[in-house]
């Protein structure tokens, strides 16, 4: 079953534009991680904000959790072609941390040239 | 950096076959975990292992499929009489244990399963 659920679907942007997209889970968390998947590929951590924490930043990534809304929240500022790829939130919530990741659908990111 | 390493990258088998994939994780990283991905969806998880223990399998795991770690270091993912309903991407990850705080994981390229 996938907890998270990421929105939009789809975004399509100019290089350059800000790129925003929101996650929503459901039960309690130890971490949400963000990951990025180019197509055929394997996923590459982007970013990981503990439930203690509530923004976090990586160079042009920013991440934002609410955990009383249960949703977080990755932007990506002045966005690259490069960035074109899909874009998925995962929740560790088990009993210790470094368990398994439940996984949203994912947001597929267009950035136009 | 040596990452995580997956064999084969595609495998094309026919209906009823068995197939097995192996993943060669980070050698510092004592979790190995498995996901299937289809068209479209995030990833799923399937398994994990701690070292050689198997520590939490998921109901998506079916009697037909079968993963070990046997020395704690690379694991094998076995499908035994292959269904259509296989055919999807294999993904293995692996991280530092829970005692070295929250940790990302780290994924290999996956195998990419069809039955025809």
């Amino acid at each position: 079953s996938q907890q998270g659920e990421e929105d939009p679907q789809a975004l399509s942007i100019q290089e350059g534009e800000n790129a925003t997209m929101n996650c929503s889970y459901k039960t309690s968390i130890n971490n949400l991680q963000w990951y990025r998947q180019n197509s055929g590929r394997g996923l590459v951590h982007l970013i990981l904000i503990r439930s203690n924490e509530r923004e976090k930043h990586s160079g042009r990534l920013r991440v934002t959790l609410d955990t009383s809304k249960k949703s977080s929240s990755l932007l990506i500022t002045a966005s690259r072609a490069a960035d074109t790829a899909s874009y998925f939130c995962a929740t560790d919530e088990g009993s210790g941390a470094n368990s398994k990741l439940t996984f949203g659908k994912g947001i597929t990111l267009s950035v136009r040239p | 950096d040596t990452g995580v390493s997956q064999d084969p990258r595609h495998k094309i088998t026919k209906r009823g076959q068995n197939v097995t994939f192996r993943c060669d994780p980070i050698s510092e990283h004592n979790r190995l975990y498995w996901y299937r991905q289809t068209l479209g969806q995030g990833p799923e998880f399937l398994t994990y292992f701690q070292n050689e223990a198997q520590l939490e399998k998921s109901r998506l795991l079916s009697d037909r499929f079968s993963a070990e770690r046997p020395k704690g270091s690379f694991s094998t993912l076995e499908i035994q009489r292959t269904e259509q309903g296989d055919s999807a991407m294999y993904l293995c990850a692996s991280s530092l244990s829970a005692g070295a705080g929250d940790q990302p994981q780290h994924f290999g390229d996956g195998t990419r399963l069809s039955i025809l």
